[in-house]
């Protein structure tokens, strides 16, 4: 695998469920993100992890709960979602400490709240 | 103010023409200006940036015009071509890396 791994691609979910999203970077990087892409919408940074500490957080509803091992792992944890919630989710990493402020993406999980 | 503001929202150009997209920011702390390209089903992906003390960038048809007094900057894509259909995102970064924001993105139709 190379580059920035995201599973599940899709995933349905009911309001009352729980569910988590993975990202794996294979890039040595020590930045990772969250992202939420919504239609017609700029790209939300929801979450910015720094050699596995948060820096970030925009105000994000609790009911999203990030959570970061290793500075190669990334998860968002889903609970009682609202519809309003259905959207792109994108990971991506980055290497801080140079001149190159470049974010590597994902492919994203396409998420349904039902 | 954190905000970049991103024109057209969809642009539709004949093969071999050019499409120009524009951004505008208000923010003087941003020191990095990328922009991304999004294919269906894909992540962004890192097109061509800039930094404020450079006017221009040109990397093989994509062109990045930097208008740091009027707090500016485009893209030129030349001799647009139908593989280069896509979503186009600028946007701004500072905070040594950490912090970037993303203009709400041009849907691009190069028709063949």
């Amino acid at each position: 695998e190379t580059g920035v791994t995201q599973t599940p691609r899709h995933l349905v979910m009911g309001m009352t469920n729980k569910k988590s999203l993975k990202c794996e970077q294979h890039l040595g990087h020590n930045a990772m993100y969250w992202y939420k892409q919504s239609a017609k919408k700029p790209l939300e940074l929801m979450f910015v992890y720094n050699f596995k500490e948060q820096t970030e957080n925009n105000s994000v509803p609790s009911r999203f709960s990030p959570e970061c091992p290793n500075s190669s792992h990334l998860f968002l944890h889903l609970h009682t979602l609202q519809p309003e919630d259905s959207a792109l989710y994108l990971c991506a990493s980055s290497q801080t400490d140079t001149s190159s402020y470049e974010q590597y993406f994902g492919p994203g999980t396409r998420l349904t709240v039902t | 103010q954190q905000q970049v503001k991103q024109s057209p929202q969809s642009l539709i150009v004949q093969k071999g023409g050019i499409s120009i997209i524009n951004c505008a920011y208000e923010n003087t702390a941003f020191d990095y200006f990328p922009w991304y390209q999004q294919f269906p089903g894909k992540g962004p992906a890192l097109l061509i940036a800039i930094r404020p003390d450079v006017s221009e960038k040109k990397e093989g048809r994509f062109t990045i015009s930097f208008n740091k007094s009027a707090k500016q900057f485009s893209l030129h894509i030349m001799d647009s071509q139908p593989g280069d259909s896509a979503t186009y995102f600028c946007a701004a970064g500072w905070g040594g890396g950490f912090k970037t924001i993303f203009g709400a993105g041009t849907r691009l139709f190069v028709k063949a």
